[in-house]
């Protein structure tokens, strides 16, 4: 079964830093991923999504996330962080055929000023 | 157009107890997946329906179920309530893997 792996348990950046959150997967086949963001006391929002195609995916709010097939990796990034963006963000995937979307376990990031 | 909506919001049950949840998908979305999201554990997937019927099944213990209606609403069932099923329990609907998930607000349930 499809795993999903995200390094970070908790990043700390100040205002107008920028940000990479890892993603690894382990599955050898065609995957769709996606990352969503879930902003305190709200319910998890779709950040953006990759299915085919550029590997680079331009989502909302300024991010943007690059798939690597050969790193098995998905990372997030954002050149410059708002106060806004302090969430937790969680990587996910799923597989062709009949496979449930399965999430890492989520990055907890904090924005300072 | 409405969102993904769970009921109830929150939810206080006594060990031993049972409980339903309801999830009302997005109108023409056939796919209904449930989580649950606990601090240590982030989402683990329960189980999936579509169109009534179960297409997957995630590593819970069958005090865990499910079903989901001719009009696509779902709910789960948690029978024997244990401490360690308190957590905020996530229903997402899809029309289409393609469009990815949207997920509701959630149901918090505490078990005392």
């Amino acid at each position: 079964a499809q795993s999903v792996s995200q390094h970070n348990h908790h990043v700390i950046l100040s205002e107008a830093a920028s940000l990479e959150l890892g993603c690894n997967y382990s599955y050898g086949g065609t995957v769709n991923l996606f990352w969503y963001v879930q902003y305190p006391g709200q319910h998890l929002q779709l950040l953006l999504k990759y299915f085919s195609g550029d590997p680079l995916v331009k989502g909302i709010k300024g991010f943007e996330a690059e798939f690597i097939k050969s790193k098995f990796s998905f990372n997030l990034r954002k050149p410059s962080v708002q106060w806004s963006d302090t969430a937790e963000y969680f990587c996910a995937v799923i597989t062709s055929g009949n496979t449930p979307l399965v999430f890492g376990k989520g990055t907890r990031l904090s924005v300072i000023a | 157009k409405a969102g993904v909506t769970q009921t109830p919001r929150y939810l206080i049950k006594t060990r031993g107890q049972q409980v339903t949840l309801s999830c009302s998908p997005i109108s023409g979305h056939r796919s209904v997946s449930w989580y649950q999201q606990t601090p240590g554990q982030g989402l683990q997937f329960l189980f999936e329906y579509f169109s009534e019927t179960q297409r997957n099944k995630g590593n819970f213990p069958g005090r865990f179920s499910g079903r989901q209606f001719s009009n696509s609403r779902s709910e789960m069932n948690v029978s024997t309530l244990e401490l360690g099923d308190s957590a905020l329990y996530l229903c997402a609907s899809t029309p289409d893997l393609n469009y990815g998930y949207t997920f509701g607000s959630g149901t918090r349930l505490t078990v005392v």
